[in-house]
């Protein structure tokens, strides 16, 4: 596979439900990021990570922990949520956050809905 | 302040250019401008960015004002596929923005056949 893949693309999930959702980039990329989609809103910034570290935490709850294991994978481990999560949750790489050049591969997004 | 101004949609008929406004009125000097759009159903995919010059990729092409202050996007020929949301940012070079693509309303395209 190339680019940037996520998976699942839908997931249903009760409140009480425990979940992941997964990223993976093929592209040698050292930054990766999740997004937040919700209906008619822009795309939120949630979290950054440079070469493995976390380096931005855009205020979001708790009850989303990303994980970073390496330079390809990037998780989002979801918990006790509230149907207002419902939304697109996107994943996308750079080459590097610091990079003047910062194109950012985007994958098709997971598309999670809380009952 | 990252904010960009874009009208809200835009429509065109498909083989006839397009141009795409974006105002950034409070620029910094290091801040550069980007554009992406979004395909229905699927992620944003990056078009072009550029810093004081005009620039052409295979994609499109982007002439940004003097002052820097506002941009243009320019689909030559619109195709169909070309209808989507795009948006207008600018990427940070430093301060509180550093790193980050804030993300607007953006224009939704729509291309006529």
């Amino acid at each position: 596979e190339t680019g940037v893949t996520q998976t699942p693309r839908h997931l249903v999930m009760g409140m009480t439900n425990k979940k992941s959702l997964k990223c993976e980039q093929h592209l040698g990329h050292n930054a990766m990021y999740w997004y937040k989609q919700s209906a008619k809103k822009p795309l939120e910034l949630m979290f950054v990570y440079n070469f493995k570290e976390q380096t931005e935490n855009n205020s979001v709850p708790s009850r989303f922990s990303p994980e970073c294991p390496n330079s390809s994978h990037l998780f989002l481990h979801l918990h006790t949520l509230q149907p207002e999560d419902s939304a697109l949750y996107l994943c996308a790489s750079s080459q590097d956050r610091d990079s003047r050049y910062n194109e950012q591969f985007f994958g098709p997004g997971t598309r999670l809905t809380v009952l | 302040d990252a904010k960009t101004t874009q009208p809200n949609s835009m429509e065109s008929n498909e083989e006839e250019p397009v141009h795409l406004p974006c105002n950034h009125s409070t620029i910094s000097g290091t801040d550069y401008i980007h554009w992406y759009r979004q395909l229905p159903s699927q992620g944003p995919e990056y078009v072009i960015h550029g810093l004081t010059s005009n620039v052409n990729n295979r994609m499109a092409s982007l002439a940004i004002a003097e002052d820097r202050k506002s941009s243009t996007l320019i689909l030559h020929r619109a195709t169909l596929r070309d209808a989507a949301v795009y948006y207008c940012i600018r990427y940070g070079a430093g301060g509180t923005s550093y790193g980050k693509l804030t993300f607007g309303q953006g224009t939704i395209l729509t291309v006529h056949p």
